[in-house]
């Protein structure tokens, strides 16, 4: 069973610059969420998608927007990048059924901007 | 608002003890979930164990297990015969039921296990 992948790794930009991160859910899945994880902070929801629609959203700019794909699969867009989005942003997929509560979480891309 | 509260940002145990972490939370919610999570440097979240808040029997996962006091709101982790693997910053988590909201995430507490 394969576990939830990010990519990329490691990724730097400039201010007003746009980035998209992708994730690939757990074999299973159907739900995808997404976290910024500031330095020695924990994780911040930023929204979480369900059958290709967002369905929660946390206190974050119209800026981070996303997509689910019918895969499962799904992509994290930030655009005009700002000096404070630069975190660890982690993805998180979880099953539709029994403990459809728990999130799997994947290695994260540190994004750093310039 | 959801809150969860982790009051100790570091600890430090020899391998071998038993070592407990604190977290408090906040909810108005009734059906609610609680989780700790393991990230060790490669950063990568690992889940520890899960509570469901109608379940009145504390969750046991080998050497961890938890003190659910739903009463006052507290959700403390106990380690048993801590081990050098250990070593990692731990969050305490807080979901409601359907998860649209995603997790509530303490500011972590780093454990060390010295040798």
């Amino acid at each position: 069973e394969t576990g939830v992948t990010q990519s990329p790794t490691h990724l730097i930009k400039t201010r007003g610059q746009q980035v998209t991160l992708r994730c690939s859910s757990q074999s299973g899945h159907n739900t995808v969420s997404w976290y910024q994880q500031a330095l020695g902070q924990g994780p911040q929801f930023i929204f979480q998608y369900y059958r290709e629609e967002e369905n929660g959203r946390g206190n974050f700019p119209p800026r981070f927007s996303g997509l689910q794909f019918p895969n499962y699969s799904s992509e994290l867009n930030v655009n005009a990048l700002e000096l404070d989005d630069s975190a660890l942003y982690l993805c998180a997929s979880s099953p539709e059924a029994a403990q459809q509560d728990t999130q799997y979480f994947g290695p994260g891309t540190r994004l750093t901007v310039l | 608002a959801q809150t969860v509260t982790q009051s100790q940002p570091e600890m430090s145990v020899q391998e071998a003890e038993t070592v407990t972490l604190s977290c408090t939370y906040d909810t108005s919610e009734s059906n609610y979930y609680l989780f700790w999570y393991k990230q060790p440097p490669s950063r990568q979240m690992i889940l520890v164990i899960r509570q469901e808040a109608y379940k009145q029997q504390n969750a046991t996962e080998n050497r961890f297990s938890v003190n659910f006091q739903k009463a006052a709101k507290s959700f403390s982790l106990k380690i048993s015969d801590s081990q050098l693997g250990d070593t990692a910053m731990y969050f305490c988590a807080l979901g409601s039921g359907g998860g649209a909201d995603g997790l509530t995430f303490g500011k972590g507490t780093h454990l060390i296990i010295q040798p």
